[in-house]
């Protein structure tokens, strides 16, 4: 069973580009969560889509959006980038059953803002 | 909201045994265990449910005290590859319908 596919693995850009990541989940997983990690926070949850519908959101500016397709696929896009946006950005999927399976995690897209 | 764990970082020799804290300021239905090794992704190891027994997987086990809102991780007979960082995360409502929100970590170092 193929897991999360996170692309690119890693993306320079500089200050005020926009970058759009890609994240598959599992098949069969309907929920993709986003998260970005930096040293010393750990994982700070950005948002969660389930079934094409933004179920949560955390306190992230309005510059980072999201969005989930028909097939599960997610995008995440972060607009007029800064440099304190460099970050690991993770996203894990995981099935209704979440009292069994947990979340699976990709292995994330190393985003560098010069 | 997001759960606070302790110690931040724990250093050990091979064998000896370690706890890892998780607590939350707010009633949880769940807690979620996961282990990420340097440079890879957090890997799940374990979900307790409000309402259900402490759970286990060959030496790691945790436990999830609903009324004080705190979960522990416990590793027993620690070997080189638990080295990593532990996160517990935690849902305030049934699974599904709300996000997951993880603490900061706790650096565990296990030295031969």
């Amino acid at each position: 069973k193929a897991g999360v596919t996170q692309t690119p693995r890693y993306l320079i850009k500089t200050r005020g580009q926009q970058v759009t990541l890609s994240c598959s989940p599992i098949s069969g997983h309907r929920s993709v969560s986003w998260y970005q990690q930096t040293p010393g926070q750990g994982l700070q949850f950005l948002f969660e889509y389930f079934s094409e519908t933004q179920r949560n959101k955390g306190n992230f500016p309005g510059r980072f959006s999201g969005r989930q397709f028909s097939n599960s696929r997610s995008e995440m896009n972060v607009s007029t980038l800064e440099l304190g946006d460099s970050a690991l950005y993770l996203c894990a999927s995981s099935s209704p059953r979440t009292g069994i399976y947990g979340y699976t995690f990709g292995s994330g897209t190393r985003l560098t803002v010069v | 909201q997001q759960p606070v764990q302790s110690p931040q970082a724990v250093i050990l020799r091979e064998g000896e045994d370690a706890v890892i804290n998780c607590s939350s300021s707010k009633a949880l239905y769940s807690v979620h265990w996961y282990r990420q090794k340097h440079g890879e992704a957090p890997v799940f190891l374990m979900i307790l449910l409000k309402g259900g027994e402490q759970k286990g997987h060959d030496k790691i086990s945790a436990s999830f005290n609903e009324k004080k809102q705190q979960s522990s991780l416990y590793l027993t007979a620690s070997q080189l590859s638990y080295s990593g960082t532990y996160f517990c995360g935690t849902e305030i409502s049934k699974g599904g319908s709300e996000k997951l929100v993880f603490g900061k970590g706790t650096k565990l170092t296990v030295n031969p």
